[in-house]
């Protein structure tokens, strides 16, 4: 089993759609999370970090629930720009403080 | 300011090459991440440096694999004996200190391709 796991899409969305996607991840002593978003043959750039509170960032809103352990992007009134890769990212915590497990990724495509 | 910097952009070399792939971190980053991306996959870990010292190598395939950063700064992937399976973008990154709460900036990558 990976440790990050993502439905790797395509999501094919109107602009102005909403869309979510979610993410698993096995190590539950996982100690942070993030979104990272990379357009095609480009470095992936930090979206946002995922709280347990849940947090908001214009019309992105991130969750997280470690009970099921499993993250959640939602992404509101879809953009043309909007159409990338998302990335779901876990820090694994006690052994692997300094490092980033990715998964896969889900492709968003956002059409007129 | 000038993000991480990757040199070259793209390699092409033959089965059984050796090759080295440069990273020049933020200035002012001690912390210093090697990551590769296969077609299709996330970035997957490589080695992690805190200053001039590799404090977590354990994502390193195998022996063939060794990274340096003598002075703390640039750092160099070296892969000797390379194979087709080592095709790759390699991504570099770095961030101000290590931990989670530290922010990593990629860089562009290195594409690695063994023919």
């Amino acid at each position: 089993r990976k440790e990050v796991e993502q439905d790797p899409g395509p999501f094919n969305v109107p602009e102005g759609a909403t869309v979510a996607f979610n993410c698993t991840y096995s190590n539950s002593a996982s100690q942070s999370f993030f979104w990272y978003r990379q357009d095609c043959r480009k470095e992936p750039k930090l979206l946002m970090s995922v709280y347990s509170s849940g947090n908001e960032d214009g019309r992105f809103t991130a969750q997280l629930n470690r009970a099921s352990q499993y993250i959640s992007l939602l992404i509101r009134d879809s953009k043309l720009s909007d159409s990338a890769t998302y990335l779901c990212v876990v820090n694994p915590g006690p052994g692997g403080y300094n490092k980033l497990i990715f998964g896969a990724g889900t492709r968003l495509a956002v059409h007129p | 300011g000038a993000g991480v910097s990757q040199t070259p952009s793209n390699k092409v070399t033959e089965k059984g090459k050796y090759v080295e792939l440069r990273c020049d971190p933020i200035s002012g980053h001690t912390a210093l991440y090697w990551y590769r991306q296969s077609l299709g996959q996330g970035p997957e870990f490589l080695i992690y440096f805190q200053g001039t010292g590799a404090a977590d190598d354990s994502g390193l395939p195998n022996d063939r694999f060794f990274a340096v950063r003598p002075e703390g700064s640039v750092s160099t992937l070296k892969i000797q004996r390379t194979e087709r399976g080592d095709s790759a973008v390699y991504l570099c990154a770095s961030s101000l200190g290590g931990g989670s709460r530290n922010e990593q900036f990629f860089g562009p990558g290195t594409r690695l391709t063994v023919l």
